[in-house]
């Protein structure tokens, strides 16, 4: 069955570094990936959208890659600050009708100061 | 902007009572599904709906009932509460073009005694 998978460790980094977080996929083919970022008691938000025939994306901080090879998007926030530490969730869509996701189950960042 | 609207917020039931959760959202939006969070596991699909009048089941199903009459409101009937539906339920919605952002509301907590 499909599978996608996120770091279920906690990433910890001080501020003003790059953070990367990594999403794989398994037996599945995303026509495209979304990422979200939830805090505590919240809904996810979006963040960024990447389909399978871009390489890159970039929204101010944020970056994402795809790479249908590796079968891996990463995520990736530059000059980090306290305020970005939250859940970020990668989630997998195949145009289909509903635009339902396959989600990976987060990756919990920490900025410290 | 109201965006998604879920109530209520927390609930606590007995095992075998039954309950509606209710969502509401205020964009027009064509699709809408629910979602379960467990610790770990990611967001995993429960039902959606492409339209009023016409729903589907998604990834975990058992236990649930939904029915769309309204673009507006999509809600998710547990029938006979069980431990095992103990978890946050989120409700997104969407625009009906291929790969539109979910936005999601702040959910429901739901303990099941």
């Amino acid at each position: 069955s499909q599978k996608i998978e996120q770091n279920s460790e906690a990433l910890n980094i001080q501020e003003g570094k790059t953070a990367t977080l990594t999403c794989n996929y398994t037996n599945y083919s995303p026509a495209y990936l979304q990422w979200y970022r939830q805090d505590p008691g919240r809904g996810p938000v979006f963040l960024l959208l990447i389909r399978e025939n871009e390489k890159e994306k970039r929204k101010e901080r944020l970056k994402v890659t795809f790479d249908t090879t590796l079968k891996q998007s990463l995520f990736h926030i530059t000059a980090s600050q306290p305020a970005d530490s939250a859940t970020y969730l990668c989630g997998c869509g195949n145009n289909n009708a509903g635009n339902m996701l396959t989600f990976g189950g987060g990756t919990r960042l920490m900025v410290k100061p | 902007n109201a965006g998604v609207t879920q109530t209520p917020k927390f609930q606590v039931l007995k095992t075998g009572q039954s309950m509606t959760l209710q969502c509401a959202q205020d964009m027009n939006h064509e699709y809408m599904s629910w979602y379960r969070q467990d610790p770990g596991m990611g967001l995993r699909l429960i039902h959606y709906s492409v339209g009023a009048g016409i729903t589907d089941q998604g990834e975990v199903p058992n236990g649930y009932n939904v029915s769309r009459s309204t673009t507006e409101d999509f809600p998710l009937r547990l029938l006979s509460a069980a431990p095992s539906q103990t978890s946050v339920y989120f409700c997104a919605s969407s625009r009906r073009q291929g790969r539109q952002p979910q936005h999601f509301g702040d959910g429901t907590r739901l303990s099941i005694l």
